[in-house]
């Protein structure tokens, strides 16, 4: 679906700590995830994916958990850093030529 | 070095006076897209080209139109620029469809007064 909205939630957390950052997805014929970071002024950079038949795969610092079930995905990372705060998208290919669609958003602000 | 370029980085335009955005790509890939993002959302794909086969998004304005001349470069053209057309414009690029990951350039902000 359409992501909407003026402003972002927020997660803000402490340097060091664990951060999650949630999204549902509106398509049960997706097969396959990414998680997107976006630093202000610059385009999408990709983190991770997963595709449909995982529940989980890990990254360097970074896990991504799939739960088909209730159609939510999560990323988590782990000893979040200031280099991580950023907006995180999760995007969905609900298969055929590669369209992304993509949910809404969460800025993600890591203090000192 | 820089896989997908876009310039320029920031473009002001007119109220009905129309606008081409630009895209290259030094990664010889199959599939290039255009997406818009609006202040706070999130990208929105307006259309792609699979090599030379030019597929649009049903929702997508009439207003926009893309070109494709060859490979490396593709142009997003917006014909009669509306105030609520201002908005970052991501080009992004893909080896092949189906699955493969998605580069994405650091996007066009167009402001249109």
């Amino acid at each position: 679906g359409e992501s909407v909205g003026l402003h972002l939630p927020t997660l803000s957390v402490q340097e060091g700590d664990n951060s999650i950052i949630n999204c549902a997805y509106s398509n049960s014929a997706s097969d396959y995830f990414i998680w997107y970071k976006q630093e202000s002024g610059k385009g999408p950079q990709f983190i991770i994916d997963i595709r449909s038949n995982m529940d989980k795969r890990q990254g360097q610092r970074v896990t991504v958990l799939l739960n088909k079930t209730v159609k939510h995905l999560s990323l988590q990372i782990a000893a979040t850093q200031p280099g991580d705060s950023a907006v995180y998208f999760c995007a969905e290919n609900p298969g055929g030529y590669n369209k992304l669609i993509f949910g809404a958003g969460t800025r993600l602000a890591v203090h000192p | 070095d820089a896989m997908v370029i876009q310039n320029p980085r920031y473009q002001v335009t007119q109220f009905g006076k129309p606008v081409t955005l630009s895209c290259s790509q030094t990664l010889n890939h199959n599939v290039m897209y255009w997406y818009q993002q609006k202040s706070s959302q999130a990208p929105k794909l307006l259309f792609h080209y699979y090599d030379k086969d030019f597929n649009n998004e049903a929702d997508t304005p009439d207003n926009f139109q893309s070109r494709r001349p060859n490979t490396s470069f593709c142009f997003l053209d917006i014909r009669s620029p509306g105030l609520g057309d201002a908005a970052m414009y991501l080009c992004a690029t893909s080896r092949d469809q189906g699955w493969d990951e998605q580069y994405f350039g650091p996007g066009t902000r167009l402001t249109v007064t």
